[in-house]
């Protein structure tokens, strides 16, 4: 029973194309995340949606849109693919207490995309 | 402008001894530390975390220690095991941001056996 899922886990694809990464998670956790871990394997949030809202938002290029249907979905879209964009995505998931609070963050296996 | 930093990429350690991974932080307002695990082609799973009202948190094999006034954290492997090598990540976040977790770029343990 895989807690958080994400497809697909391998995407190779040129430069100037569009793809999309689907996550899914059935932990019925409010919050869900995207991060990036780039070619330095630093792990950066890129996006946060707690019930359908967007929370958190870093630099990101507009290129990239996130989209939650519901609070178990998050997908991510990307518009015209560049080089910089390879890298490994995870999507990740998490609760919010009643104290205002999250519980940790539970992981995806990741998504590794690469733009030739 | 790195705020969570694991100044070493990696770690080898003898099966059965202790393993120390290190961790640290500029950020004063960074309240809640959380480590993770990574093993190859999955994604990282948590393993413990300490709130800064706290210097010691211990689940098992694992202890994470919090040094505020160093803005240092570790965390204690003993004994460490073969299915111990992965890699270790720490985290932080603050009470403004209790949604926002800053990785640090990870220590690569390797338990000899």
């Amino acid at each position: 029973d895989t807690a958080v899922s994400q497809t697909p886990k391998y995407l190779v694809t040129q430069m100037g194309n569009d793809k999309s990464i689907k996550c899914e998670q059935n932990l019925g956790h409010d919050t869900m995340y995207w991060y990036k871990q780039d070619s330095k394997k630093f792990l950066k949030i890129m996006f946060s949606y707690n019930n359908k809202e967007l929370i958190i938002n870093e630099t990101v290029p507009n290129r990239f849109s996130p989209k939650s249907p519901d609070k178990a979905h998050l997908n991510l879209h990307i518009n015209s693919l560049e080089l910089g964009d390879s890298a490994v995505y995870f999507c990740a998931s998490s609760h919010k207490r009643a104290s205002g609070r999250y519980n940790e963050q539970f992981f995806g296996p990741g998504t590794r995309l690469t733009v030739l | 402008d790195q705020q969570v930093k694991q100044n070493s990429p990696s770690l080898s350690v003898q099966e059965g001894r202790i393993s120390i991974l290190n961790c640290d932080y500029t950020n004063s307002m960074f309240d809640y530390f959380l480590w993770y695990k990574k093993y190859p082609a999955e994604g990282p799973t948590f393993l413990i975390s300490i709130s800064s009202i706290k210097d010691k948190n211990e689940d098992g094999r694992f202890t994470v220690f919090l040094n505020k006034s160093a803005k240092h954290l570790s965390l204690h492997i003993v004994p460490s095991q073969p299915g111990d090598s992965a890699v270790y990540f720490c985290a932080a976040s603050t009470i403004s941001g209790t949604y926002k977790y800053i990785f640090g770029t990870g220590t690569r343990l390797k338990v000899l056996a």
